[in-house]
């Protein structure tokens, strides 16, 4: 069955970089996007970009200078890089995936904090 | 950007009561629009897709309907499960957008 799985450091320290990986199964990421969601502490979705099945990538315009979005293939794993953070930046980090953007990872939190 | 707006932020309801959030999209997306529930805790979790299709595995107390550029999701007949937040997701074109949520509570 499809699976996702989001990893990475619980703390980041302000003004370094995020590295989180999506770690899929039960699928390929040859046939389906895979997106990144983010979300603040007791606040709303934020959709920050997406991997598509074809390689080819989108982001939030918001986000867009700071963000990476890339894939190992062989590896069934997509990585987010998100530079220059701040506080709030904290959030939890969900990786997300189906044809109905029906199958979610059970998030990462990540505190930004000196 | 597509924006969608999405009212109410909060909602009281009694237990059995009908239920209806909106969401208004700045413009045309078609169908393109999902429904979520999210509990605390949780990742969200899809409830409708393209608008008006019932998730497998959703009770049928769920349904969507749209018109134009307005969503509605209602829930008939309101269960203690059904506390949860609600969002709205348009993905018709990137960037994809969500509404701001609505939290359901029990009056």
């Amino acid at each position: 069955q499809v699976q996702l799985k989001e990893s990475g450091p619980g703390l980041v320290q302000p003004s370094q970089t995020l590295s989180l990986t999506c770690t899929v199964s039960g699928f390929s990421l040859t046939s389906y996007n895979v997106h990144w969601v983010r979300q603040p502490p007791g606040k709303g979705l934020e959709w920050m970009g997406r991997m598509r099945y074809n390689g080819d990538t989108s982001y939030n315009s918001a986000l867009k200078s700071r963000l990476s979005i890339s894939r190992d293939t062989s590896k069934n794993q997509v990585f987010l890089k998100m530079n220059s953070l701040q506080t709030d930046d904290t959030g939890t980090y969900y990786c997300s995936t189906g044809h109905y953007f029906d199958y979610w990872g059970q998030g990462v939190m990540v505190t930004v904090s000196s | 950007d597509i924006q969608v707006t999405q009212s109410p932020s909060s909602l009281l309801a009694s237990l059995g009561e009908r239920v209806t959030i909106t969401c208004q999209t700045s413009q045309s997306i078609s169908n393109n629009l999902n429904w979520y529930q999210q509990k605390p805790g949780q990742a969200p979790m899809l409830l409708i897709y393209y608008a008006t299709s019932l998730q497998t595995g959703m009770t049928s107390r769920f349904s969507g309907q749209y018109s134009g550029r307005s969503f509605t999701l209602t829930i008939t007949s309101l269960e203690p499960e059904d506390i949860a937040n609600y969002f709205c997701l348009q993905h018709y074109s990137a960037p994809l957008t969500f509404g701001s949520g609505t939290k359901l509570e029990i009056k």
